[in-house]
């Protein structure tokens, strides 16, 4: 079975912080992707990647970047926290044109 | 008052009924369609694809039909069961995913 592991499940962040969230999936899949899901707007998605040491801006890059140095594993960094990056945080990958494995999301509280 | 994008579009169904769930993608380049299923608390799950030269796909009690016309995808879950309510969601190929709908199934 494809695995898709976050690193944490829930994490509480102090405005300012700069975090880390994390994600591997263990079936060398090219694609990989972060949404963030807030109530009532679905997925959006933030950044993906479709191979190593490349990247490209979803919908809403904006206070986020990335960095996939591996395949298998592509981190998800919010420079400088803020209140309204409180959200529940997905990481997918797939092989290109197929379906995505999801993680199981992080929640990640901005105080 | 309420605020527009804090209401997911919702369908109750009773036990044993058939669901049909809507979805409209905006891309009518677009050739690959995937439905998600998403329970509390989990990431989404897959549950059925389909190509554009395809009108219809049938898996285990979920249909999938493609109207490339209107470009409209619609998800049929036959004998509708207490574990199928979720929220699903449908997506292109780019990995844009729509709102999702609540399918929430009485017993």
């Amino acid at each position: 079975d494809v695995k898709v592991t976050q690193s944490s499940r829930y994490l509480v962040k102090r405005t300012g912080e700069k975090v880390f969230l994390e994600c591997v999936q263990d079936m060398d899949h090219e694609n990989m992707f972060w949404y963030r899901q807030d109530p009532g707007l679905g997925l959006r998605l933030i950044y993906f990647s479709y191979d190593v040491k490349m990247k490209e801006k979803g919908d809403i890059p904006e206070g986020y970047s990335v960095s996939r140095e591996k395949k298998e594993r592509f981190s998800l960094i919010l420079e400088s926290a803020s209140t309204n990056q409180t959200s529940m945080y997905l990481c997918a990958s797939r092989v290109a044109n197929t379906e995505a494995f999801f993680g199981q999301g992080t929640r990640l509280t901005v105080v | 008052g309420e605020s527009v994008g804090l209401h997911l579009p919702t369908l109750s169904v009773q036990e044993g009924d058939n669901s049909i769930i809507n979805c409209a993608y905006s891309n009518s380049a677009s050739d690959y369609f995937i439905w998600y299923k998403q329970e509390s608390g989990k990431g989404p799950q897959f549950i059925i694809d389909i190509r554009s030269n395809m009108d219809k796909r049938q898996g285990q009690r979920v249909t999938v039909l493609l109207n490339k016309t209107v470009k409209h995808l619609s998800l049929q879950i036959a004998a509708t069961q207490p574990g199928d309510s979720a929220v699903y969601f449908c997506a292109e190929n780019d990995m844009r995913f729509g709102a999702g709908t609540r399918l929430t199934v009485k017993p």
